[in-house]
Order: structure tokens, then sequence, then C-alpha cells
């Protein structure tokens, strides 16, 4: 079935320590973001990337990296992880960066302890 | 800049009983704007969208909404929901004001009783 793949789908985290959360999607889309969910706050765009090799700041990208080596994977980073960044991760996916319509993956849930 | 309003943060209603979720977004030009739902323990998903042309848009599970550029609002409504409509509602825009990048409101969680 096409779509977006997030891995892991949760993750339990040492202060300091740095991740990769994993987002692919096979479905050829050119636009893809990374937000995060926290009560009461909706979703907050972390990063996006309009097509391959571009990448741009959303609302909070303190302290995250993205990269998009190839139109499928656009992997987040924490290079050195604090509990604020206690979330869950939403990779997501549009055809263009008109964005009509986003499709999401499952989310990661982060607990940074 | 644009920014969304979810006025409810939970919406308890009874099985079978009508249903409206209200959105205000602010943005000084043309806007896009979306209603996804979420429900537990997934991503999301689209409910409808509005882009252009009619102002009442139907989307699936019954769901529809009203897009009144005066009031700057995209209230969601169903007029009888199903024990499978408890979710979390999130109401989104975007367009030129924000490099047409989504903009989502808080969400309303509704819980529909028996």
């Amino acid at each position: 079935i096409a779509g977006i793949t997030q891995a892991p789908t949760s993750q339990i985290l040492a202060a300091g320590r740095r991740m990769t959360l994993r987002c692919t999607q096979d479905m050829r889309h050119n636009a893809m973001y990374w937000y995060r969910q926290d009560l009461g706050l909706g979703l907050r765009l972390i990063h996006y990337s309009n097509t391959a090799g571009t990448t741009g700041k959303g609302e909070v990208p303190d302290g995250y990296s993205v990269s998009r080596a190839n139109t499928d994977d656009f992997p987040l980073t924490l290079a050195s992880a604090v509990p604020s960044q206690t979330s869950v991760y939403f990779c997501a996916s549009s055809a263009d960066r008109l964005n009509t319509e986003a499709f999401f993956g499952q989310g990661t849930r982060l607990t940074v302890v | 800049a644009q920014s969304v309003t979810q006025l409810d943060s939970q919406v308890p209603v009874f099985e079978e009983a009508p249903v409206e979720l209200r959105c205000n977004y602010s943005s000084s030009v043309s806007v896009y704007l979306f209603w996804y739902v979420q429900y537990p323990n997934q991503g999301l998903q689209l409910l409808l969208k509005y882009l252009s042309g009619s102002t009442l848009v139907k989307g699936i599970n019954g769901f529809e909404a009203e897009f009144n550029k005066s009031q700057t609002s995209f209230h969601l409504r169903k007029p009888s929901v199903h024990i499978s409509d408890t979710a979390e509602y999130f109401c989104a825009v975007s367009g030129p004001a924000a490099g047409n990048k989504l903009t989502f409101g808080g969400g309303t969680r509704v819980l529909v009783k028996p």
C-alpha cells in the first residue's frame, strides 16, 4: 500500500543523545514536512522540503535538522535531545508545494528523559 | 502571516445528534482550507478541503463544511454522529501568505456518547 512510513513508532531517549527519525514515502511526492504534535497546540511545522535537494525552516526549527538527498527520504535529526522535545512527530508529504492535500505517516512518539 | 483558531478544545455529543466544530482563520490574502481527522494512535487523514468555487464542501463520512469569507470561518458539521466519529479534528489553512505551507489549529476532541 502506497504511503508514508515512519520509524521508529516510539522511542525513549536520554537527554543529550542524538536521534534520527526516519521518514520514507513511495508516492513520488515533491514536498515533505515534519510536524510535532503537542496537546492543545495542534501540529507545528519543524522543517519542510519543497523538492529533493532543498529544505526550509518551519515554525519551530531550533534543535532539529533535516536533509533531503532524494525524493523518497526525509530524515529528522535531533543533535542533542532535550526534554522539551518530548512529543509526537509526524512526517507528511504532498504532491507539490501548493500543499493541496498532505498525507501523513502514523507518527513517532518520542520521550526524552 | 496566517493563523487558525479552533474555538472548542472538546465537544461531547450524543450518538445520532448533530455536531458543529468551529474554525476561524486569519489571513489577508486568499487561502486554502482543510479539515483533518485523527483517530486514536493514528496519523491525520483528510476529511475535506476548500480550494475555490462552491462555499459548501462535502467530505468523507458525511461531514461538510462551509467557507465564509466575510466571517473568516470554515466550520465543520455532521447532522448525525456515530460512535466511530470519536476522534480529534484539526482545521488547517495554507496559502500564499505563508509560502503555501499548512498551518494547523489546536484541535477539537470529539467524544461521542451512546
